[in-house]
């Protein structure tokens, strides 16, 4: 069963600290995502990477990078979080066709 | 990737079919129209996706217009457990470094 999993479930971290979300995947893709969702806003694109140490930027990086050292593993780095930063963040990885997801990291930022 | 369109909200009957369209009228050639699922609190899920012919899975159908600028994702006996935001994206499967950009999906409410 293909997987891909986000270190943790929930996470709440102080204004200022630097937050690691770490993601998985088994399947050997390329292609990585982070996405954060908030209320009546959908899914929005952070970063993604298409090979180990390759980076695009989403639709909002603003505050936010990310480490591809290896293939399976994608990391999205808040250098200083902050409380505009408190959302859920979706992990995703691609190949070709069909993504597969995590099941996301609540991120509250006190 | 193409922009695609999606009315916000609908409900449906349960047991009857929910019929989902999405507008993507500026679909390129080499782009496949994808459906995916959420249902609340988990990570979305893969329903269908297809270029240009009809699509039919165990989960749902999927039709596209011979124009390409628009489909519908069909739920042919809604439960209540399909109650989820729908997502409507188009994107090239091969393409390295290929975005896949959500927008706002349509939030689909089965009622009993």
């Amino acid at each position: 069963d293909v997987k891909v999993t986000q270190s943790s479930r929930y996470l709440v971290k102080r204004t200022g600290e630097k937050v690691f979300l770490e993601c998985v995947q088994d399947m050997d893709h390329e292609n990585m995502f982070w996405y954060r969702q908030d209320p009546g806003l959908g899914l929005r694109l952070i970063y993604f990477s298409y090979d180990v140490k390759m980076k695009e930027k989403g639709d909002i990086p603003e505050g936010y990078s990310v480490s591809r050292e290896k293939k399976e593993r994608f990391s999205l780095i808040l250098e200083s979080a902050s409380t505009n930063q408190t959302s859920m963040y979706l992990c995703a990885s691609r190949e070709r066709g069909e993504a597969f997801f995590g099941q996301g990291t609540r991120l509250t930022v006190v | 990737d193409a922009k695609t369109t999606q009315p916000p909200s609908m409900d449906c009957a349960e047991g009857r079919a929910a019929n989902l369209p999405c507008n993507h009228s500026t679909i390129s050639g080499n782009e496949y129209v994808y459906w995916y699922r959420q249902i609340h609190s988990q990570g979305p899920q893969y329903i269908i996706h297809g270029l240009k012919n009809n699509e039919t899975n165990e989960m749902a159908s999927l039709i596209i217009t011979e124009d390409r600028k628009s489909s519908t994702l069909i739920l042919p006996h809604a439960t209540l457990r399909d109650t989820a935001v729908y997502y409507c994206i188009v994107s090239r499967p091969q393409a390295a470094g290929n975005k896949l950009t959500f927008g706002g999906g349509t939030r689909v409410l089965v009622k009993p």
